[in-house]
């Protein structure tokens, strides 16, 4: 157990609609890392945030949002989705923002769009 | 555009030998590097990581090995066990940068009797 917990675990949906998947980091941890797993791909980096300010934006969406709230929890907004956008979406935690300190990850929310 | 590529999406290795798993990068602006090993239905978890200062870095059964000019870096397992069986993905990152990490699609290491 990575201390880093993401609800729902499993999330079906329709094209064109928008989902919420939540993340809570180990407790101290005040970065949170959003990644994204397609199928037979590797983790894509999204975005980052530190104590509640966006630090680094990797290959997200505009569709795609994401915030970091004062309790240190995270919420990554998706809408408009399209089949594409099937796949593991994970959240990762860290003490710092730095790459050099370990990212301690979720297990991963499935996010199937039909 | 693939920065960080393991080539081999599948090793079986026989237990208690070496496993070797290896990672090229494109980016010569990387110069810190991960591997992360995920079992089926959890999170990834890490594993080792080097910096470019460095050649190797050694933890327990796990050594990373890094070839700068040859833009390389290989992780060995030695000797293999039954619960390395998982996933292994190597990542690039610029250490002075935000955290941009790349990863790569990853390997499927399974361990035989």
């Amino acid at each position: 157990d990575s201390g880093v917990t993401q609800t729902p675990k499993h999330l079906i949906t329709a094209t064109g609609q928008r989902v919420t998947l939540r993340c809570s980091p180990r407790s101290g941890d005040l970065s949170v890392y959003w990644y994204q797993q397609s199928l037979d791909q590797g983790l894509q980096f999204l975005i980052q945030y530190y104590n509640g300010e966006e630090r680094a934006k990797g290959n997200i969406l505009e569709r795609f949002s994401a915030q970091q709230f004062p309790d240190l929890h995270s919420e990554l907004n998706l809408s408009s989705l399209e089949l594409g956008d099937s796949a593991l979406y994970f959240c990762a935690s860290s003490v710092g923002d730095h790459p050099s300190y370990e990212q301690y990850f979720g297990p991963g929310t499935r996010l199937t769009v039909t | 555009d693939q920065q960080v590529k393991q080539n081999s999406p599948s090793l079986s290795v026989q237990e208690g030998r070496i496993s070797i798993l290896n990672c090229d990068y494109t980016n010569s602006m990387f110069d810190y590097f991960l591997w992360y090993k995920k079992y089926p239905a959890e999170g990834p978890t890490f594993l080792i990581s080097i910096s470019s200062i460095k050649d190797k870095n050694e933890d327990g059964r796990f050594t990373v090995f890094l070839n700068k000019s040859a833009k390389h870096l290989s992780l060995h397992i030695v000797p293999s066990q039954p619960g390395d069986s998982a996933v292994y993905f190597c990542a690039a990152s610029p250490y002075s940068s935000a955290s941009k990490i790349i990863f790569g699609s990853g390997t499927r290491l399974s361990i035989r009797p």
